[in-house]
């Protein structure tokens, strides 16, 4: 039973750029979130994709944009790439807006210089 | 919007020693409660989690949590830590609109 999965898992950027990050649902899992976690910090709700869609946002500027496609694997996209979003960036992952549990990937480390 | 209150930022104790950590919410409507741990090199997992019932909660490796809705609080718990629960400890808070609150998560060193 495959997990949450997510790639790159370290990536270094420059202020300005774009990039890309991806996230591969736990096997069975529709729903896909994507959480920032800053250095010393507990993690912060971006948004939520679900059939596709944006269900949920969090306190983030349109900078941050996200895609579902139909496999359920999810991209979040960040342009315009400011030193503070250096982050660990998480995908979680449930069975449905409303699952209980959500299982949380790797992460995938980003260094803006 | 709620907010996660975590009380302690890093909480060092020996082995065999009793672990108690904090957490307070803003909220005051329904809420499904979590805790999670992550292990040092470790994604995030499933300590465990509150939704309705019996407020004393059990999870794995030995921890509890007490929900107490009057002191809007969930506590986690464990009489007797090992040094392998050295980690990284997040409470989370879930209210109706589904989307999960982190605190600011408590780091236990335990010392053999």
């Amino acid at each position: 039973d495959a997990g949450v999965t997510q790639s790159p898992t370290h990536l270094i950027k420059t202020r300005g750029q774009q990039v890309t990050l991806r996230c591969s649902p736990k096997s069975g899992h529709d729903t896909v979130s994507w959480y920032q976690q800053a250095l010393g910090q507990g993690p912060q709700f971006i948004f939520q994709y679900y059939e596709e869609e944006e269900r949920q946002r969090g306190n983030f500027p349109d900078r941050f944009s996200g895609h579902q496609f139909p496999n359920y694997s999810s991209e979040l996209n960040v342009n315009a790439l400011l030193l503070g979003d250096s982050a660990l960036y998480l995908c979680a992952s449930t069975q449905g807006v409303r699952g209980e549990t959500q299982y949380f990937g790797p992460g995938t480390r980003l260094l803006v210089l | 919007a709620q907010s996660v209150s975590q009380h302690n930022h890093h909480v060092i104790l020996s082995e065999a020693a009793s672990l108690e950590l904090g957490c307070n919410y803003s909220y005051g409507g329904t809420v499904n409660l979590f805790w999670y741990v992550q292990y040092p090199g470790q994604h995030l997992q499933l300590l465990l989690k509150y939704f309705s019932g019996d407020p004393l909660v059990k999870g794995i490796k030995g921890f509890e949590a007490e929900f107490i809705k009057s002191k809007f609080s969930f506590n986690l718990r464990k009489p007797s830590v090992q040094w392998s629960d050295t980690a990284e400890y997040f409470c989370a808070v879930r209210s109706n609109d589904y989307k999960l609150s982190f605190g600011a998560g408590t780091t236990v060193t335990v010392r053999a």
